[in-house]
């Protein structure tokens, strides 16, 4: 069964530095989401992205993140300079078209800032 | 604007006892309806969706939800639950093909 991946499923980063985070969509996908889990809240959304640009944000996301697909297949989140307040787990989504309102999701990548 | 309430912040029930976990969204129209489960640590799992049709949906890991459309809600049920059952549920909408918004979840914590 296809599934979306992520990768690393942890990372371990220091405040101020930058990070990159990897998602694998499922293949004939045409629509990306980045989510966030601060520890012990609720999933929160932060951007999708369709045809190559962003088509929709959240106040979260703010100039020190951004997405791009730099390739057909990998959907990347960076973090440009990480706060303490970036911990939290990110999860990537894929969905296949216009008319399904079903996206599915990666396992997560658990960033630790320091 | 859009919400999605879920009202038990935890829940305690022994194990073989039944389940049921509330999710109320506020919205006009009626939108594509989700629960997922996440143990400590891990990913989201699907339990089950709904988008139309029959209100009552079965899902996975013998968990079953009902919409209606009357109360706005999309409980979450389960006839006799499993020690392995214990998990954070979370119930999700989504409007327009669009993004999701999630409750705030639940964690089921199971007696023996």
């Amino acid at each position: 069964e296809p599934e979306v991946t992520q990768t690393p499923s942890h990372q371990v980063t220091q405040m101020g530095q930058e990070v990159i985070l990897r998602c694998v969509p499922i293949s004939n996908h045409l629509y990306f989401y980045w989510y966030r889990q601060i520890l012990g809240q609720k999933v929160e959304f932060l951007v999708s992205f369709y045809n190559n640009e962003i088509s929709e944000k959240s106040e979260i996301f703010d100039d020190q993140f951004s997405v791009e697909r730099p390739d057909g297949s990998n959907f990347t989140l960076k973090i440009r300079s990480t706060k303490l307040e970036d911990s939290a787990m990110y999860f990537c989504a894929s969905r296949a078209t216009g008319t399904a309102p079903e996206a599915f999701f990666g396992q997560g990548t658990r960033l630790t800032v320091v | 604007a859009q919400s999605v309430t879920q009202p038990d912040i935890h829940i305690t029930v022994s194990e073989g006892a039944s389940l049921e976990l509330r999710c109320n969204y506020s919205y006009g129209a009626t939108p594509y309806l989700f629960w997922y489960v996440q143990s400590p640590g891990q990913g989201l799992q699907l339990l089950l969706k709904y988008f139309s049709g029959d209100t009552l949906v079965q899902g996975i890991k013998g968990f079953e939800a009902e919409f209606k459309r009357s109360q706005s809600s999309f409980n979450l049920r389960k006839p006799s639950v499993h020690w392995s059952d214990a998990a954070e549920y979370f119930c999700a909408v989504v409007y327009n093909f669009n993004k999701f918004y999630f409750g705030s979840g639940t964690k089921l914590n199971v007696k023996p």
